[in-house]
């Protein structure tokens, strides 16, 4: 069964700040989805990147990066100079096939 | 652009009432999804249609049920609601399954009193 885990349950940093979020997932199958969405305070999930499991390319896009080794099964989330509005819930997600599962979520709290 | 539209989007019902949650996808989406979430939670996987029909089931309890309509709207059927019902409800599409990326409406925030 395809698992995700995010062990990192709360962070805190101060505005400009780099921070790494953790995702480390488990499948049996070849071929995967990877995902990071953000949940703000307002409840909406926003959908942040998708990877599939023969794409190992780093992506950056603006203060977001994100490195995916297959090699450790993992799939982690940096935000560079990190702001006040960083602050949310970030989910990681594996999809297999239909369904997508979600880790537990890290709390990021970017201070002032 | 337009994204998946959730309604309502809050909702207050008593214990073992009825709940209907309605949710129109991305236009040309054919896939939806259906995920609860509750307080402190990650969202759990309940069922899934494409074209339809049901393609995939979660943890989904026997009191819902629900259904994908010809124009690819989908309802959630909640019936006998309990308290441990409140949760957010999230409705997502995407276009085909495989792994497409799938977009989340806001979310209806169900409370059971």
């Amino acid at each position: 069964a395809q698992k995700v885990t995010q062990a990192q349950t709360e962070i805190s940093v101060v505005e400009k700040e780099d921070v790494t979020l953790d995702c480390v997932y488990e499948t049996r199958d070849t071929t995967y989805y990877l995902f990071w969405y953000k949940q703000p305070p307002s409840g909406e999930l926003v959908f942040l990147i998708r990877r599939n499991s023969f794409d190992e390319q780093n992506e950056i896009s603006g203060r977001y990066s994100w490195n995916f080794q297959k090699s450790t099964s993992s799939f982690n989330f940096t935000i560079t100079a990190s702001q006040v509005v960083d602050s949310a819930v970030y989910f990681c997600a594996l999809s297999e096939a239909v369904d997508m599962r979600f880790g537990a979520g890290t709390r990021l709290t970017v201070k002032p | 652009a337009a994204g998946v539209i959730q309604s309502p989007r809050h909702l207050i019902k008593e214990k073992r009432e009825t709940a209907t949650l309605k949710c129109y996808p991305i236009p040309r989406h054919d896939t939806v999804y259906w995920y609860q979430q509750g307080p402190g939670q990650d969202p759990q996987f309940l069922i899934s249609f494409y074209e339809k029909m049901q393609s995939d089931k979660g943890s989904i309890p026997d009191r819902f049920s629900a259904q994908q309509f010809s124009d690819y709207h989908s309802e959630l059927n909640m019936s006998s609601l309990e308290l441990g019902d409140s949760a957010l409800y999230f409705c997502a599409s995407s276009e085909g399954a495989d792994g497409n990326t799938i977009y989340f409406g806001e979310g209806s925030w169900l409370t059971v009193v």
